[in-house]
């Protein structure tokens, strides 16, 4: 079974700076997608950004991207620029891309999540 | 376009009693899934419908779960009796079908429930 794991509970960074968030995932699989989901407080889990295994290049979206190493099994996020809005819990998660003809499942994996705090 | 919604957003009960959450998806989303976090864990997978159908309940905890999706539409997630170690956020989530010309179909969460029993 695949596991996901967020080993940093919580992390503070300074307005205008760049703080990176640690993931680590074990998985048989060779091909499968990883997330980074956010959830500011009291508000939806929002999709932040997604890693297919087979593409090499790390994927990037604004002011988010991602350090993936297959190898390693590691799948870091870099927030550059930290805005006040990018306070909220982050979950990292796996998804296996195998599919068969009766469907197969989407379900994610998550790990525990880290709560970050953006100080002005 | 209205995103996933759940009802309620906060609900206490005492142990032994029912509790019935309910997810409406994002209109003409297929698929829908119920994941739960327990504090300070992580965020667990209970189930996966598409349509109507229950493609994958791997992680309903015990037949004290039962969820249902009449009509393929809404769908409700009932704890009876509830346990103490029932509380937690359920979150509820839906997506496109699989086959909508894409190759991965986003997952789109709810707000969630925020269950406590006493």
């Amino acid at each position: 079974a695949q596991t996901v794991t967020q080993s940093q509970p919580e992390m503070s960074v300074q307005e205008a700076e760049t703080v990176t968030l640690s993931c680590t995932y074990d998985t048989s699989e060779s091909d499968y997608y990883l997330f980074w989901y956010k959830q500011p407080p009291s508000r939806q889990m929002i999709l932040v950004i997604r890693q297919e295994a087979y593409k090499q290049q790390n994927a990037t979206e604004n002011r988010f991207s991602v350090n993936f190493q297959k190898a390693a099994k590691s799948f870091s996020l870099k927030i550059s620029d930290s805005q006040l809005g990018d306070a909220a819990m982050y979950f990292c998660a796996y998804k296996s891309s195998e599919w068969n003809s009766q469907g197969g499942s989407e379900k994610l994996v998550f790990g525990k999540g880290m709560k970050l705090t953006v100080n002005p | 376009e209205a995103g996933v919604t759940q009802f309620p957003s906060h609900s206490v009960i005492e142990k032994g009693q029912t509790v019935t959450l309910r997810c409406d998806p994002i209109s003409g989303h297929d698929n829908l899934y119920w994941y739960r976090r327990v504090m300070g864990k992580e965020i667990k997978f209970l189930l996966h419908f598409v349509k109507e159908s229950k493609q994958d309940e791997s992680g309903m905890p015990n037949n004290r779960f039962l969820a249902e999706r009449t009509g393929g539409t809404y769908s409700t997630l009932k704890v009876q009796p509830a346990e103490l170690e029932d509380s937690g956020v359920y979150f509820c989530a839906s997506s496109q079908e699989r086959w909508a010309g894409v190759s991965y179909n986003e997952q789109f969460f709810g707000p969630g429930t925020r269950l406590t029993v006493l």
